[in-house]
Order: C-alpha cells, then structure tokens, then sequence
C-alpha cells in the first residue's frame, strides 16, 4: 500500500459527459501528479501540483482540468468525453517535487462508451 | 525533449531464467533513472533506481546500471520466479531540464511459467 488513495476504483460513462477523479496524497506529501495510461499512448505525464499551485504541465488537453485543495487532496476533471479518453488514470504523489520519489495510487479506470 | 525506448515485449521466460530488459535513454540534462512494475490490477511500485553515472539500482534480486556512455538502464536478474510476472517500465526524471515528472517508457510484459 503506497498511502495514495484514488476515488473511484472504476467509472463508465457516456461521451460527451464530465467526471471527477479524486486523489488523496501521502500523508505530509506535498506534490501530487496525475498520469494518464493507454493503450496507445502508453503511459504520460499530465500535470503536477505542489502545495496548491500548478508547476508543470504535459500532455493534458484543454478538455481536462486539475487542482489541489488547501487540504492537499486533488481532482482531475475530464470534460465532453471522447472514446479515446478511456484510460487508467494515476495519480502520484511525493513529499517535495525534484528528485522526491514519487508514491502511487492504484489508479481510476475510466471507460468512455 | 526526454524519451525513454524500452525493448518491446511481450516476454516469455520459464523460472529460474536469466531476464533482461533493455532500456535506453534520451535528456538534455542529468536524469535520475528509474524501473517501475506495475502487477495485474495495481498501480505502480518503485523497483529500483539510480540517481548518477555508475550507480547501481538493486532490489529483490534485480538490477539496472546507469551507463551514461551508452545511455542505458538495462534491467536484470538472474533467476525469475513465477511471482516476477508484471508489466516493468523504465522511467527517467530529470529535473533540472523538465521538472520533476516522470517519462516512461512503452512498457515489457513478462510472464514466467513454472
């Protein structure tokens, strides 16, 4: 158990629709990281916090959105679903940002029908 | 940019066998390098790591040596178990260039058969 928790474990939605993905950090971690993994795109980086602000940004399209929450917990909202959006979403986190190992989460599966 | 190429599997390995995975490597700057597995249903766990040239990452019984003149991160080990069988992801980090995410690699599926 990596002490990252991820809510929900599964989702099934339609396209076109909107959801949130939750993530819960270790606790005193004050990074958090989302990926996302495909089957083809693989597995990439989407974008990280740390400690409320956004510091980077990857492959994370404008249809998708995060923050993290004065209590360091974090969401990720996935907006006009598309097909190609079905994919295991993961969440990490770490104490700091720099070379602080990264902890993760079990991942949302997310299905697009 | 930063990319990480990974040998392609799926890789197929009665116990007992000798494993490698090859892993090779593409930054601007001084990654950290890194192989994570990922089992059926899990997220991912941190294997190994290595952080300079020369460095040896070890646990469980594999290893990976970060060869700077050939930029790679070759996974071993000597002896596979059953219990072995994941998906393995070699990873870099290099955060004087890119910040502290993580690029992966494609990913190597490994079954070991009894």
């Amino acid at each position: 158990d990596s002490g990252v928790t991820q809510t929900p474990k599964h989702l099934i939605t339609a396209t076109g629709q909107r959801v949130t993905l939750r993530c819960s950090p270790r606790s005193g971690d004050l990074s958090v990281y989302w990926y996302q993994q495909s089957l083809d795109q693989g597995l990439q980086f989407l974008i990280h916090y740390y400690n409320g602000e956004e510091r980077a940004k990857g492959n994370i399209l404008e249809r998708f959105s995060a923050q993290q929450f004065p209590d360091l917990h974090s969401e990720l909202n996935l907006s006009s679903l598309e097909l190609g959006d079905s994919a295991l979403y993961f969440c990490a986190s770490s104490a700091r940002g720099g070379r602080s190992r990264q902890y993760f989460g079990p991942g949302t599966r997310l299905t697009v029908t | 940019g930063n990319s990480v190429t990974q040998m392609e599997g799926p890789v197929t390995l009665s116990e007992e066998a000798f494993l490698t995975i090859n892993c090779t490597y593409t930054a601007t700057g001084y990654p950290s390098l890194f192989w994570y597995v990922q089992y059926p249903g899990e997220g991912l766990q941190l294997l190994l790591k290595a952080t300079k040239a020369d460095d040896k990452g070890s646990n469980k019984g594999f290893e990976a040596t970060y060869r700077k003149e050939t930029t790679s991160f070759h996974l071993e080990k000597g002896s596979v178990q059953v219990s072995d069988s994941a998906v393995y992801f070699c990873a870099l980090s290099d955060p004087e260039t890119s910040g502290s995410r993580l690029t992966f690699g494609e990913g190597t599926q490994l079954t070991v058969n009894p």
